[in-house]
């Protein structure tokens, strides 16, 4: 399995400001994926994140609003712009590693709790 | 990828065996059946996953009937740290991992 870590664990921001969220594997993956999760409700892919060319966005959600990097196989991040207290939620890092057996799937992160004030 | 559906609750005593249903009657043959859970506060966390055969891991069995439109998560015995919410997830392998409402397990004493 792949070890995912996220910072920060949690925040705290006033409306109109910016918060970058890291994710970091232990090791190289294919493929990287940014989900949120609101409160009380399912988790809601915002996005692919490609190493080497622009995230994929999921319908619903813009790279204006959710600007996301992958400069290497191990790291990405996911930052949450303009901030209202609608983007409180929990943030979460995905990945995919090449390894496995057929149909291998996705290691999550712990997930950055966010709160927007 | 296929629908499911799962109950929206279950509970389970400790150290009896918890089995959890999911119905996933469009599922096509190149689709995998996933089974993750999320404990509180925690990252969703994978279990297991069965194209056809049944599979059994250190966590968990997935028993899936022969025409692969339902299946079953067996955790052979429950403890109070299995409480979590399970999702079932059907998927092709290439395809992206889509969460539904899942089946909130309680284990009680």
């Amino acid at each position: 399995s792949a070890v995912i870590s996220q910072k920060p664990s949690r925040d705290i921001c006033q409306r109109g400001t910016s918060l970058t969220i890291q994710c970091q594997v232990d090791s190289q993956v294919t493929m990287m994926f940014w989900y949120r999760q609101q409160p009380g409700q399912s988790l809601t892919l915002i996005a692919t994140a490609n190493q080497g060319s622009e995230a994929t966005y999921e319908s619903g959600f813009v790279i204006d609003k959710f600007p996301i990097s992958r400069p290497n196989l191990t790291f990405s991040t996911l930052t949450v712009s303009n901030m209202s207290p609608e983007d409180s939620s929990i943030y979460l890092c995905s990945a995919k590693p090449p390894w496995g057996r057929l149909g291998e799937t996705q290691y999550f992160g712990p997930g950055t709790r966010l709160l927007v004030l | 990828d296929a629908k499911t559906t799962q109950p929206t609750s279950m509970d389970c005593a400790e150290g009896r065996a918890a089995n959890l249903p999911c119905n996933h009657s469009t599922i096509s043959g190149n689709e995998y059946v996933y089974w993750y859970r999320q404990i509180h506060s925690q990252g969703p966390q994978y279990i297991i996953h069965g194209l056809k055969n049944n599979e059994t891991n250190e966590m968990a069995s997935l028993i899936i009937t022969e025409d692969r439109k339902s299946s079953t998560l067996i955790l052979p015995h429950a403890t109070l740290r299995d409480t979590a919410v399970y999702y079932c997830i059907v998927r092709r392998t290439a395809s992206k991992l889509t969460f539904g409402t899942g089946t909130r397990l309680q284990v009680t004493l």
